[in-house]
């Protein structure tokens, strides 16, 4: 079975440019999660979706980081304009919707961003 | 104060031995946790599920202690491939968001 998909793996890009991450969860997860990770501030929840609609985006850091899932089986997260400080690595994540608390969550391979 | 605190170490042993990481949570309420393992330029995945009566698999032992409100990962008989940044997870209640410390790094040297 295919994992979480994210694209594109790396990316460098001048800094005011407009970032965009893609991920294909899962087939069959209802959960999809963004988290960004740097050396200084480990893995952060941006944040979660539940069966397409935004629950919790109080880890997005600013304005300037917006996330959609137009359907079940895609989601983007850009930046812009992007600014040095967001050079990180963005994990996509998912996770099936089943009572209970113990479903593991899948990470993508994550897009290494750099902004120069 | 974090979330989730954790020890970066590196902690450097040597085949064989067996190591113990500790994580503290601050959310009293907080109802799953779990041990991930992330290898160098990879992503987290999940190594172990942490339950109250404390659980075993294999080499690798968890443990929760929800008074004092830490969460224990022991590894026995370590070897070189355990090398690796061990990530304690918290979730907090009535909630899907996966909470994870900023990770300990074990190096298991011959």
């Amino acid at each position: 079975d295919a994992g979480v998909i994210q694209s594109p793996r790396h990316e460098v890009t001048e800094m005011g440019q407009e970032v965009t991450l893609r991920c294909k969860p899962i087939s069959g997860h209802d959960y999809l999660f963004w988290y960004r990770q740097t050396m200084m501030r480990g893995l952060e929840l941006l944040i979660y979706f539940n069966n397409n609609v935004p629950i919790d985006d109080s880890g997005m850091p600013e304005d300037r980081f917006s996330a959609k899932m137009p359907n079940a089986s895609f989601s983007t997260l850009k930046i812009q304009p992007s600014e040095p400080r967001d050079s990180a690595v963005y994990f996509c994540a998912s996770r099936a919707g089943a009572e209970g608390t113990g479903n593991t969550i899948y990470f993508g391979e994550g897009s290494w961003l750099t902004v120069v | 104060r974090k979330e989730v605190e954790q020890d970066p170490g590196p902690f450097n042993v040597p085949e064989g031995a067996t190591v113990a990481f500790n994580c503290t949570y601050s959310n009293s309420a907080s109802q799953s946790f779990f041990w991930y393992r992330q290898d160098c330029r990879k992503e987290p995945k999940l190594l172990m599920s942490v339950y109250s009566s404390g659980n075993e698999d294999g080499r690798f032992t968890a443990q929760l202690n929800r008074a004092s409100q830490y969460i224990s990962l022991l590894i026995r008989d370590s070897k070189l491939s355990d090398s690796a940044t061990y990530l304690c997870v918290v979730v907090p209640q009535g909630s899907y968001k996966l909470i994870f410390g900023s990770g300990t790094r074990l190096l298991v040297r011959p």
